[in-house]
């Protein structure tokens, strides 16, 4: 069935770090694939999406790129901020009703 | 602008009492579900509903029943509760588009159930 694989958390960085967390899918057909984030006592908001193979989200200076031919749909930012500190869930949605999501990964950012 | 509102918040339950976690929305979605967020488990579906009166169930929807007589309601009932239904629920709901839900979800801030 349809599924998606995030890399373990948790991840701690230094403020202005790199960061990449890693999301892998399995998925038949052509699925829309979304970053959703989570920041305390709150509840999921909409971070990113695409919709096709090669297709880029952006926002709040993340980014991730759908890629077919490796299954996966990275979220990258370049330089983080403690107000980054948040759980971040993959989630892949197709043809029908569902929108299946990662595991999630914890973000923590040390000033 | 409510959004997605739940209530309650919290709530704690003994083994084998029923209770109703409510969510209304106010724009307009015709796309409505409920989650449960388990730790390392991510974020399963229950129950979902395209619309009013029409309802289908999820990846988890043993022991819980849902309607929807409206467009903003989407009551999610815990008909005998166990220990196993601990957990954060959300509540979500989406546009649709020709029938189809977008994906973009919106969420309620959660309610957080203990069953003892």
């Amino acid at each position: 069935g349809n599924s998606v694989t995030q890399m373990e958390g948790p991840v701690t960085l230094s403020e202005e770090a790199f960061l990449t967390i890693n999301c892998t899918y399995t998925a038949t057909g052509y699925p829309s694939l979304f970053w959703y984030v989570q920041y305390p006592g709150e509840g999921l908001q909409l971070l990113l999406k695409a919709t096709k193979a090669d297709d880029k989200g952006s926002n709040k200076g993340f980014e991730a790129t759908y890629r077919k031919e490796t299954t996966s749909f990275h979220l990258e930012k370049g330089s983080v901020q403690v107000s980054d500190s948040a759980v971040y869930f993959c989630a892949l949605s197709w043809g029908a009703q569902k929108l299946v999501f990662g595991q999630g990964t914890r973000l923590t950012i040390n000033p | 602008n409510a959004g997605v509102t739940q209530t309650p918040k919290f709530q704690v339950l003994k083994t084998g009492q029923s209770m109703t976690l409510q969510c209304a929305q106010d724009m307009n979605h015709e796309y409505m579900s409920w989650y449960r967020q388990d730790p390392g488990m991510g974020l399963r579906l229950i129950h979902y509903s395209v619309g009013a009166g029409i309802t289908d169930q999820g990846e988890v929807p043993n022991g819980y029943n849902v309607s929807r007589s409206t467009t903003e309601d989407f009551p999610l009932r815990l008909l005998s509760a166990a220990p196993s239904q601990t957990s954060v629920y959300f509540c979500a709901s989406s546009y649709s588009t020709w029938g189809r839900n977008t994906g973009e979800l919106f969420f309620g801030e959660g309610s957080r159930l203990t069953v003892l």
